[in-house]
């Protein structure tokens, strides 16, 4: 069992702004800023869409943000799209040179 | 613009071998690290080892003393040797670029490993 958990879905209607949690444990999360989010279609290659908690790269789009409050991290998507639907994985550092995953969204856009 | 290609993914049996290859083209020289993620059929991504510099390797519990993680000489390529291979290692695996603030910036398309006889 992932020491981060995410909701195994979310969804929301066109044009709606939905949130997916990411819950640290042991640490994880609430003793660093080093939280990433990913996007993955399966057969695709993942595609980062925050790192740092906050900081989204270049050519990602602006409806994607992030935040953190205590040991939860957050991605918010805002103005839901069909092309949003897909999988999410929160990431993080360890603190011990390792990373971890959670497990994983289902975000359907109805 | 950085590319990581995996290659080496096959059917394999149980208890067997297989040596993934990670070709990539950087723009910092050699000296960024290179991480495996897998997806396997139905599960989320899983964080499996990286290579920090030659020496420096580290793995998930789920691979530790199975799978050994290594460069080439020319340090475009990374290798992973899984042995002692089980059912549940069956997925997905990808090279993934681990930069600086510990994210994965870039991916290759990843190399589908099956384990079954």
């Amino acid at each position: 069992q992932s020491a981060l958990t995410q909701p195994a879905s979310v969804s929301g209607s066109p044009g709606q702004s939905i949130t997916i949690s990411c819950t640290g444990t042991s640490g994880y999360v609430g003793s660093s800023d080093l939280v990433s989010w990913y996007q993955h279609h399966p057969g695709e290659a993942p595609k980062l869409l925050i790192y740092e908690v906050t900081k989204r790269p270049s050519g990602v789009s602006n409806r994607f943000s992030g935040s953190k409050s205590g040991s939860t991290a957050s991605l918010t998507i805002s103005g839901l799209q069909a092309e949003d639907e897909s999988d999410y994985f929160c990431c993080s550092y360890t603190g011990d040179s390792t990373l971890i995953f959670g497990g994983g969204t289902k975000v359907t856009v109805l | 613009e950085i590319q990581l290609v995996e290659s080496g993914g096959g059917l394999v049996q149980p208890g067997g071998s297989l040596k993934l290859s990670c070709a990539h083209s950087s723009l910092s020289g050699t000296s960024d690290y290179i991480s495996w993620v897998r997806r396997a059929p139905g599960k989320g991504l899983e964080w499996v080892s990286v290579l920090y510099t030659p020496g420096s390797t580290y793995y998930a519990d789920s691979v530790q003393g199975r799978f050994t993680i290594s460069r080439d000489r020319s340090r475009t390529i990374v290798f992973l040797q899984m042995t002692s291979l089980r059912a549940e290692d069956t997925a997905v695996y990808y090279c993934a670029r681990l930069a600086i603030g510990y994210y994965f910036d870039y991916w290759g398309p990843g190399t589908l490993v099956t384990v079954s006889s």
